[in-house]
């Protein structure tokens, strides 16, 4: 079983859509959650991190629910701007380590 | 904005030869890592770093990979003998020592071995 799944898309979208990314992972001791965006050929960039109530950030909404192992990204009223890969990432302390496991990713594009 | 940045942006080599990938880490940060992500695949932890020493390294990691904080600014990926494989973008991240371990992302190098 992979560490962190997602469903690879590509999710072809019209501006204005709402779209939802979903993700779960494997180890139950997985301690931080992020989204992160990336372009093409580009680095990762922190979108959000993920917390059990839930939190918002404009028309981003990031939800996490320990008990299934399972985070969703929510983008409301889309934006060509949003075209990118999705990665959702786990983070795992170990001591003074702190490791991130990065999931394939989701491709979106926003069509005009 | 601060940010992490990395040279070279594009590193050529032959195989068997040593590479080292620069990073400069964000200045207040105290953890450094290193990942790779082979073309078309998913982002892999490679190192981490903190206090001058390894916290952690992936299975990938292996005696042909070292870092180094040679002082108080650059961090360095080491690569004594190239392969093919190891043809790849090479990200530098680091973090706050507290916090959320939000980790901040270098624009990586692009490392092609021949």
């Amino acid at each position: 079983r992979k560490e962190v799944e997602q469903d690879p898309g590509p999710f072809n979208v019209p501006e204005g859509a709402t779209v939802a990314f979903n993700c779960t992972y494997s180890n139950s001791a997985s301690q931080s959650f992020f989204w992160y965006r990336q372009d093409c050929r580009k680095e990762p960039k922190l979108l959000m991190s993920v917390y059990s109530s839930g939190n918002e950030d404009g028309r981003f909404t990031a939800q996490l629910n320990r008990a299934s192992q399972y985070i969703s990204l929510l983008i409301r009223d889309s934006k060509l701007s949003d075209s990118a890969t999705y990665l959702c990432v786990v983070g795992l302390s170990s001591g003074s380590a702190r490791q991130l496991t990065f999931g394939s990713g989701t491709q979106l594009t926003v069509l005009p | 904005e601060p940010e992490v940045t990395q040279t070279p942006s594009h590193q050529v080599t032959q195989m068997g030869q040593e590479v080292i990938l620069r990073c400069v880490p964000i200045s207040n940060h105290l953890y450094f890592y290193w990942y790779r992500q082979i073309l078309g695949q998913k982002v892999e932890f490679l190192v981490s770093f903190y206090n001058n020493e390894i916290s952690e390294k992936s299975e990938i990691f292996d005696d042909q990979f070292s870092v180094e904080r040679p002082d108080g600014s650059n961090f360095t990926l080491k690569i004594r003998s190239t392969k093919l494989e190891d043809s790849a973008m090479y990200f530098c991240a680091s973090s706050e020592r507290s916090g959320p371990w939000e980790q901040f992302f270098g624009p990586g190098t692009r490392l092609t071995v021949l």
